[in-house]
């Protein structure tokens, strides 16, 4: 089992629609959280840290840890063609501060 | 500004040679990672340091070292290539435990 899993996808969201993202995590003593965004051909950026239960909120991102079932999530109000990308979960393995990531999951935000 | 930078951008080299590739951050990072990336996989731990003198094997380690002599740089070297390490190659640092990472531009090795 890995650390962490994801959907690959893709997802495909209409524009202005709500992108859901979801992941789970093998880890339970894990305690950061981490997406990140990677455009094609680009490193990844971060866009979204979470470390307590409950949901997080930053402009149009919504992040959401559950960690009694060891699961994050990522909710993209108002999707934007822009938003296409590939969006990686991470967290830091407890302990060890090894900050692993899913395979990604792909969104298609499409017009 | 502060920043991570990672050079080569692109490398050609040939089965068997030895590649190093370099990684250099100006944010006087503790951590530093190394990560490989493919179709399919994800981004894929090589190795870790979590500060100079320290290093530590990751997911897919075998094939690759790295060692952390300043504070500054952890440069990964492929002892000898091999068409399997053709590959899309991040480093990352970060500051403290349990903060998140930033990342270089990448290096594409290809091993022909």
């Amino acid at each position: 089992q890995k650390e962490v899993e994801q959907n690959s996808g893709p997802l495909s969201v209409p524009e202005g629609a709500i992108a859901s993202l979801n992941c789970t995590y093998s880890d339970r003593v894990s305690q950061s959280f981490f997406w990140y965004r990677q455009y094609s051909g680009k490193s990844p950026e971060l866009i979204m840290s979470i470390y307590s239960n409950g949901d997080k909120e930053d402009g149009r991102f919504t992040a959401q840890l559950n960690k009694a079932s060891q699961y994050v999530s990522l909710l993209i109000r108002d999707s934007q063609p822009s938003d296409s990308a590939t969006y990686l979960c991470a967290s830091v393995s407890g302990g060890y501060n090894k900050l692993i990531f899913g395979a990604g999951t792909r969104l298609a935000v499409h017009p | 500004d502060a920043e991570i930078t990672q050079s080569p951008r692109h490398k050609i080299t040939e089965t068997g040679r030895q590649v190093t590739l370099a990684c250099h951050q100006t944010w006087n990072h503790n951590n530093m990672f190394w990560y490989r990336q493919d179709l399919g996989h994800g981004l894929r731990l090589i190795h870790y340091s979590y500060g100079v003198h320290d290093t530590n094997k990751g997911e897919v380690s075998d094939g690759y070292s790295v060692s952390r002599s300043n504070t500054e740089d952890l440069p990964l070297t492929l002892e000898s290539a091999a068409s399997s390490q053709t590959s899309v190659y991040f480093c990352a640092s970060s500051g403290q435990t349990n903060t998140e990472a930033f990342f270089g531009q990448g290096t594409r090795l290809t091993v022909v």
